[in-house]
């Protein structure tokens, strides 16, 4: 059976400060790794990884994977109040379709 | 459309109700996914469509879950003879085409449902 899981399950920064949220997984048939944000209901895409080692910024958010170790590591630099979501990371298999299976998530609450 | 939008945003149903979740995909989106996110958990996938065609439904957790997508574009996802383990908030994705892990899926702000 497919796992993704996310650690911590929940943390609470302070703005400013450096927060790195994990995903590991255990899929047959790997293809991609994707982090998406969730602030009310619907998760909006931040990343898509599919090679290792090759990291992916987006302003002071930043991503790397490790297919070797299967996980997956989503940093965010001085965090501001804005930021507060739950991190979901998700998987993609190979073959077909795009069926992605999700991490529980991670919730972040920066607080001022 | 300029994103996924779903109506209702949120039900209430007494328990044995049928009801129906509607989904208006991106325009020209060939994938169509539904996916039942539980309070506290990540998104569970429920079912997907290329165009009108339903390939998996192997994440419906029952028969009483139905979905459709008949003329490729808008999906419905009906729930009949609703439980309480039925709430959750459903959420609809679509994406651009159809190979695998290639294309980021756009999600709905999603229908929160709750039964009573």
């Amino acid at each position: 059976e497919d796992k993704v899981v996310q650690s911590p399950l929940s943390l609470v920064v302070h703005e400013g400060d450096t927060v790195t949220l994990n995903c590991s997984y255990e899929v047959t048939n790997f293809r991609s790794l994707l982090w998406y944000k969730q602030e009310k209901k619907a998760p909006t895409f931040l990343f898509m990884l599919t090679s290792s080692g090759i990291e992916k910024k987006s302003g002071r958010l930043s991503s790397i994977l490790d297919k070797k170790e299967l996980f997956s590591i989503l940093n965010i630099t001085a965090t501001q109040t804005g930021d507060s979501a739950i991190y979901l990371c998700a998987v993609g298999k190979t073959g077909g379709y795009q069926k992605v299976t999700f991490g529980t998530g991670t919730k972040l609450q920066v607080i001022p | 459309g300029a994103g996924v939008s779903q109506s209702p945003r949120y039900k209430v149903a007494k328990r044995g109700q049928d009801v129906a979740l509607r989904c208006d995909p991106i325009s020209g989106h060939v994938s169509l996914f539904w996916y039942q996110q539980a309070l506290g958990q990540g998104p569970e996938f429920l079912t997907y469509f290329q165009n009108e065609a339903q390939l998996d439904k192997s994440g419906l957790p029952s028969d009483r879950f139905f979905a459709e997508r008949p003329e490729g574009s808008v999906s419905t996802l009906k729930i009949q003879r609703t439980q309480q383990e039925d709430s959750a908030v459903y959420l609809c994705a679509s994406s651009l085409v159809r190979t695998s892990g290639t294309d980021t899926q756009y999600f709905g702000p999603g229908t929160r449902l709750t039964v009573l």
